[in-house]
């Protein structure tokens, strides 16, 4: 099975300060990757996915991800954070070829940005 | 709009009731899922279904049971309710044929006293 490792349940960040939530995945194959978000009392929605050759993915509300096949990584950044961008944040991934599509997700990462 | 539609949105439950979480989705996906989200533990996979007609366990399954009623929905029974049941529940769809990555439901808050 896949295993998914986000470090640090919690991060706190000023407003207008870089955001990095970081990512490793165990895997002998590179997975599909996703990063999801949570605002308080919703679902998860979609923040940003890598499917494909591109390694460095862009997702919404400013966000991007790189995958780092060497370091089995997939860091989370934001260059500038918002009040806004308050929210759990879910890294996870997929098996390449998988007819379920199951994904597999890691602890979750509470982002906290102070003004 | 298209998704996954969960009913009810908040539930409480005396110790020992039952009740199904109703799941649909009109996206014509092949796989749903349930998971249950606790603070600390991240999302847990109670359930899961590669097709209509089929139900496979997941991580955490004792005390529930579910139902693939047809493509479109796939339910989650808890029989006999239990206060270490009270949780956030999620259910979602995906078809990797189409496009990888789940689409969530809003989720039920479900509450055993």
């Amino acid at each position: 099975a896949q295993s998914v490792t986000q470090l640090g349940s919690h991060v706190s960040v000023s407003e207008g300060a870089l955001v990095l939530l970081r990512c490793n995945y165990s895997s002998s194959v590179p997975p599909y990757l996703f990063w999801y978000v949570q605002y308080p009392n919703q679902g998860l929605q979609l923040l940003l996915k890598y499917t494909s050759a591109a390694t460095l993915v862009k997702g919404i509300n400013g966000f991007e991800a790189e995958f780092k096949k060497s370091e089995t990584s997939f860091h989370l950044t934001k260059p500038s954070a918002h009040m806004s961008d308050a929210a759990e944040y879910f890294c996870a991934v997929g098996e390449r070829g998988s007819t379920l599509g199951r994904l597999y997700f890691g602890r979750g990462t509470q982002l906290t940005v102070w003004p | 709009n298209a998704g996954v539609t969960q009913t009810p949105k908040f539930q409480v439950l005396k110790t020992g009731q039952s009740m199904t979480l109703q799941c649909a989705q009109d996206m014509n996906h092949n796989s749903m899922y349930w998971y249950r989200q606790d603070p600390g533990m991240g999302l847990r996979l109670i359930y899961y279904s590669a097709s209509e007609g089929t139900t496979d366990k997941g991580e955490v399954p004792n005390g529930y049971n579910v139902s693939r009623l047809n493509k479109r929905e796939f339910s989650l029974r808890l029989e006999s309710a239990a206060p270490s049941q009270t949780s956030v529940y999620f259910c979602a769809s995906s078809d990797p044929g189409t496009s990888y990555g789940y689409t969530f439901g809003s989720g039920t808050r479900l509450t055993v006293v």
